[in-house]
């Protein structure tokens, strides 16, 4: 069963502009984590924010938590070409198993 | 240093036949996954591994087996594929130092299908 639904199933933006993706899930989480697959490849770990954490930061990304609310968004600033992909949050419940979303299918144009 | 290695990246069957996927990571891994993505379903988790000798079901363990005989290695077997198994497979190792659940390395995926 999947955990996490990201919300939009797909955002198509400009270059130079914001891209926002939403994460929600349903029970308690240990962390949350996003990902992004470029077309044809595997998963790259991007930034993980644990339960008690409410934002973390990476170079262009900014990841916050709501954990009242049970839901997550990432936060590409200056989007480039390069950041086309999809993007998937994840789930850590109390074990060692992640549960993936359905994820969010990012395009940037150029 | 190649990371997460998965063998073949391609593969066709005919429904019936039998198959084993190889995974290999050379960090020194404890744990190590075994997923199936298919289009709009995200990763669903297949079977998984806490260390050398030990596996576990995940969510959609029917019709696979596992392997992990030594710690480096991780096979999925598929005993009598079906149709429905038709997917891309995706292995992943996570290091467990820090706590539960750390970032997970992935391979680039092996493409199957069954006809």
């Amino acid at each position: 069963s999947q955990q996490g639904e990201e919300d939009p199933q797909a955002l198509s933006i400009q270059e130079g502009e914001n891209a926002t993706m939403n994460c929600s899930y349903k029970t308690s989480i240990n962390n949350l984590q996003w990902y992004r697959q470029n077309s044809g490849r595997g998963l790259v770990h991007l930034i993980l924010i644990r339960s008690n954490e409410r934002e973390k930061h990476s170079g262009r990304l900014r990841v916050t938590l709501d954990t009242s609310k049970k839901s997550s968004s990432l936060l590409i600033t200056a989007s480039r070409a390069a950041d086309t992909a999809s993007y998937f949050c994840a789930t850590g419940e109390y074990g060692n198993k992640l549960v993936f979303g359905a994820g969010t299918i990012l395009r940037v144009k150029s | 240093n190649a990371g997460v290695t998965q063998t073949p990246k391609f593969r066709v069957l005919k429904t019936g036949q039998s198959m084993t996927l190889l995974c290999a990571q050379d960090m020194n891994h404890e744990y190590m996954y075994w997923y199936r993505q298919d289009p709009g379903m995200g990763l669903r988790l297949i079977h998984y591994s806490v260390g050398e000798g030990t596996t576990a079901k995940g969510e959609v363990p029917d019709g696979y087996n596992v392997s992990r005989l030594k710690k480096q290695n991780f096979l999925l077997g598929l005993e009598s594929a079906a149709p429905s198994q038709t997917s891309v497979y995706f292995c992943a190792s996570s290091y467990p130092r820090g706590g539960n659940n750390q970032p997970q390395h992935f391979g680039d995926g092996t493409r199957l299908s069954i006809l």
